[in-house]
């Protein structure tokens, strides 16, 4: 059975610092590229991030550049997203999933951890 | 904040057909496979509709997909009271080079 399960979410004040993890089982994870999504509490979905297999290849939404940073480790079939400097319009439940880059690839979505900016 | 546009609600009565339009540009939907969530208040999205057309598996055959241009369309046939929830469209978008999903639609069984 998949599992995708985020961890590392919390209450954090304006401009502090968070690491979110997403711990993978169940497929292979080296086999995926991986994304996070977020979503703001009553609003809709929005993507933030995605890496490619081999880590080599990132990309961000312009609203988080150069304050998050996607990363991975195939060996521990983890996906992490570091969040420095944040803001009371980061608060939002995050979500880790796959990144389907071909027809093959499979949809997973882990259930999500609550982030809070606030003071 | 979204480049991809939906209207925000649609509603229909058990039994009946709604229909989700997605609205975008040659840059995202024109030139990419889009993709249809069904995301149930308070858990987490599901893919219902990949690669524009097709249902992974265990996905019913009452939810169906469709692009022309630069719009698709998300078809739900046969309504039931489960299917009440959000619906979004998604996409990658090649100018932005990011992914980029809809405005969202609210479906409500009347």
């Amino acid at each position: 059975e998949v599992h995708l399960v985020e961890s590392g979410g919390g209450l954090v004040q304006p401009g502090g610092s968070l690491r979110l993890s997403c711990a993978a089982s169940g497929f292979t994870f080296s086999d995926y590229s991986m994304s996070w999504v977020r979503q703001a509490p009553g609003k809709g979905l929005f993507w933030l991030a995605k890496i490619t297999q081999d880590g080599i290849h990132k990309f961000y939404v312009d609203a988080v550049w150069g304050r998050f940073t996607i990363s991975r480790d195939n060996a521990r079939s983890s996906l992490y997203l570091q969040m420095d400097s944040l803001r009371a319009e980061d608060t939002a439940m995050y979500y880790c999933a796959t990144y389907r880059d071909s027809p093959v690839h499979k949809d997973y979505w882990g259930q999500g951890t609550l982030v809070t900016v606030s003071s | 904040q979204s480049v991809l546009t939906q209207p925000p609600s649609v509603s229909a009565a058990p039994g009946q057909k709604v229909t989700i339009p997605c609205s975008g540009t040659r840059s995202n939907i024109g030139n990419n496979y889009m993709s249809w969530y069904q995301q149930v208040p308070g858990t987490a999205p599901k893919l219902l509709i990949s690669d524009n057309d097709k249902r992974p598996s265990g996905i019913p055959d009452r939810f169906s997909g469709s692009k022309s241009g630069t719009s698709a369309t998300l078809d739900i046939t046969g309504l039931q009271t489960g299917d009440e929830a959000d619906y979004y469209c998604g996409t990658w978008d090649t100018s932005l080079r990011v992914y980029v999903f809809g405005t969202g639609t609210q479906v409500t069984v009347l």
